[in-house]
């Protein structure tokens, strides 16, 4: 069935590092992608998505790419700050269906 | 725009008792949502809603967990009865109909429920 796999965590780098968070897929059909965001105490947040191959989504400093040829949405950062401490999913929406399947999250501290 | 409401924030039960969870959707979203996410893990789809129809419910336990959305508004998931295994955050979501995650869920923050 489709599912998500993201790197393990707890994941932790210095302010001002370049973060990259891989997650790969598997699917039939064509999906839509999804960065989640949790930060302490706070619910879900949707951060980025794409909707088909080659889409890059971004929002505040990240980015993701869609690769069909690789499955893979892999979530990068240039110069992370303490603030972008948080639980990050990576997610997908099966072809013409509303549910989301999650990864299980990857754990981003950044130190100052 | 006000949020997705969910109610307890927090909830700690013995095993076997009763516990019921509230959501109070987005004004205008049809689609609602209920999640469960045990601890270390990602959320896993529990029931969908579309207005007050059901439409997926295949990995909810139904022999112990029960939802209902009566007037296609606020919708309320209960378990009955609890186990150990229970033990997670129950999130709501909800969108506007036939958009799904393209157009972004509104999560609610969530209960957070401690089977003893």
């Amino acid at each position: 069935g489709d599912s998500v796999t993201q790197m393990e965590g707890p994941v932790t780098l210095s302010e001002e590092a370049f973060l990259t968070i891989n997650c790969t897929y598997t699917a039939t059909g064509y999906p839509s992608l999804f960065w989640y965001v949790q930060y302490p105490g706070e619910g879900l947040q949707l951060l980025l998505k794409a909707t088909k191959a080659d889409d890059k989504g971004s929002n505040k400093g990240f980015e993701a790419t869609y690769r069909k040829e690789t499955t893979s949405f892999h979530l990068e950062k240039g110069s992370v700050q303490v603030s972008d401490s948080a639980v990050y999913f990576c997610a997908l929406e099966p072809n013409r269906d509303d549910k989301i399947i999650f990864g299980k999250g990857t754990r981003l501290h950044i130190l100052p | 725009e006000a949020g997705v409401a969910q109610s307890p924030r927090y909830k700690i039960i013995e095993k076997r008792q009763s516990v019921a969870f509230w959501c109070n959707p987005i004004s205008g979203h049809a689609t609602l949502y209920w999640y469960q996410q045990i601890l270390g893990q990602g959320p896993k789809l529990l029931i969908q809603f579309q207005n007050n129809g059901v439409v997926d419910d295949s990995q909810l336990p139904k022999d112990r967990f029960s939802a209902e959305r009566l007037k296609g508004v606020d919708s309320t998931l209960k378990i009955q009865p609890a186990k150990l295994e229970d033990s997670a955050v129950y999130l709501c979501a909800s969108s506007l109909a036939g958009t799904g995650a393209n157009y972004g869920y509104t999560f609610g923050s969530g209960t957070r429920l401690t089977v003893v």
